[in-house]
């Protein structure tokens, strides 16, 4: 198993420019999700999704979209990038199975935004 | 509302000294609480869960925290740190959905 995957690893954008971080899991998690994290700040999540074609706004959704065609893919999308989108991305899958999670995270992808 | 507090931003001890890293919340009912640390440059790893039952719970790596329901708090401990053990660490809670809520996190720094 690779567990999550997430590309790219790093990547600079210009105000206004768009992009789209990737996201996947071998792991057949039912639950996919994307926080940022910030200096100071911990983890705030953005998006979450129980399943194939169900997504939904977690705490900061703002300035982002997200889709989920299959299980193993989850993409965040931004569509204006703005400076205060520069951040360290991580995406996260758990399989919720009864009442245990653990989630399992990718390695982050760190977006600068000027 | 959920919270999670982790009052230190840093914590130094020495090598084969005990290490202890606070994290307190506030959450109605009975909540789920998780340990993650995230070495430099790579994603949180799970450390160690409280779902129910005995109040301590031992994880990876030597770690282990103690679940106190009247204070309110789940501290992360080690009884001897090793360098290796510097890492930033992060507490979360989950109430009865699927999302966690972290705490700031608390740079642990272990000096040889």
């Amino acid at each position: 198993n690779a567990g999550v995957t997430q590309t790219p690893k790093f990547r600079i954008l210009k105000i206004g420019q768009s992009m789209t971080l990737q996201c996947t899991q071998d792991m057949n998690h039912n639950y996919m999700y994307w926080y940022r994290q910030d200096p100071g700040m911990g983890l705030k999540l953005i998006y979450y999704s129980v399943g194939a074609g169900i997504t939904d706004k977690g705490e900061v959704p703002n300035g982002y979209n997200v889709s989920r065609s299959t299980t193993e893919d989850f993409p965040l999308r931004l569509e204006l990038a703005a400076p205060s989108q520069t951040s360290v991305y991580f995406c996260a899958s758990s399989y919720l199975p009864g009442d245990t999670d653990t989630q399992y995270f990718g390695p982050g992808t760190r977006l600068t935004v000027l | 509302a959920q919270s999670v507090a982790q009052p230190e931003d840093q914590v130094n001890v020495a090598e084969g000294n005990p290490l202890t890293v606070k994290c307190t919340y506030s959450v109605s009912g009975n909540p789920y609480l998780f340990w993650y640390v995230q070495y430099p440059n790579r994603g949180l790893q799970f450390l160690l869960k409280y779902i129910t039952g005995d109040n301590l719970v031992k994880g990876s790596y030597g770690f282990e925290a103690e679940f106190n329901k009247s204070q309110t708090s789940f501290h992360l401990k080690k009884p001897s740190a090793l360098v290796s053990d510097s890492a930033l660490y992060f507490c979360a809670v989950r109430p009865h959905d699927y999302k966690l809520s972290f705490g700031a996190g608390t740079t642990v720094t272990v000096r040889a």
